[in-house]
């Protein structure tokens, strides 16, 4: 079964709007991490953010910022005010307690920032 | 700069052959990963060490090998080429400490023909 969903899988934007990534996903364990990555066209997945299973608070980093809601298994992602350079696939990714060395990826979401 | 590197950016090799895939980190990480990346089903663990010598299967292990002979490289075989290979592979390490998050390579997109 998929641990993590990111139900969509291209959002296209105009430079300057907010763009929200959604990511839904699935566990047992009470202790689990939760990651975003960035990946650009030149390939290489750039880690974003971490985010511990008992540390609800939302957190903001510049455009960037993420909202936690274990009520909802979800661990949404907006872009403020997006730029082309945006541009790139996401992928929210799962660790668990029960086998922390693991990630359990998403299928990613591909976000397009036309100019 | 930290880095993980991953020896090919590109490769084309035919069916039947026997493929190595080579992944080096210099983070001195104890454990190191191998990912296949396809449209639509996102990234998914073919193996992983947490080790040297030690190796375990992830989730789609069928047609792969490894070995991790040094801590510092990571080796993804693929005994005998299939086109259902064909992919982008990516190799990522990570320090012991819990969930410590990945630092992955650029990878290597692999065609066989």
């Amino acid at each position: 079964a998929q641990k993590v969903t990111q139900a969509q899988t291209e959002i296209s934007v105009v430079e300057k709007e907010d763009v929200t990534l959604d990511c839904v996903y699935e566990t047992r364990d009470t202790t689990y991490y939760l990651f975003w990555y960035k990946q650009p066209p030149s390939g290489e997945l750039v880690f974003l953010i971490r985010r511990n299973s008992f540390d609800e608070q939302n957190e903001i980093s510049g455009r960037y910022s993420w909202n936690f809601q274990k009520s909802t298994s979800s661990f949404n992602f907006t872009i403020t005010a997006s730029q082309v350079v945006d541009s790139a696939v996401y992928f929210c990714a799962l660790s668990e307690g029960s086998n922390d060395y693991k990630l359990s990826f998403g299928a990613g979401t591909t976000v397009t920032v036309r100019a | 700069d930290v880095k993980v590197t991953q020896s090919s950016r590109y490769l084309v090799k035919r069916t039947g052959e026997k493929v190595f895939l080579e992944c080096v980190q210099d983070m001195d990480h104890e454990n190191m990963f191998w990912y296949r990346q396809d449209p639509g089903l996102g990234l998914r663990l073919i193996y992983f060490s947490y080790d040297v010598k030690m190796k375990e299967k992830g989730d789609i292990p069928e047609g792969y090998s490894v070995s991790r002979e040094k801590k510092e490289r990571f080796s993804l075989i693929l005994e005998s080429a299939s086109t259902n290979q064909t992919s982008m592979y990516l190799c990522a390490s990570s320090a012991a400490a819990r969930a410590h998050g990945y630092t992955f390579g650029s990878g290597t997109r692999l065609t066989v023909v």
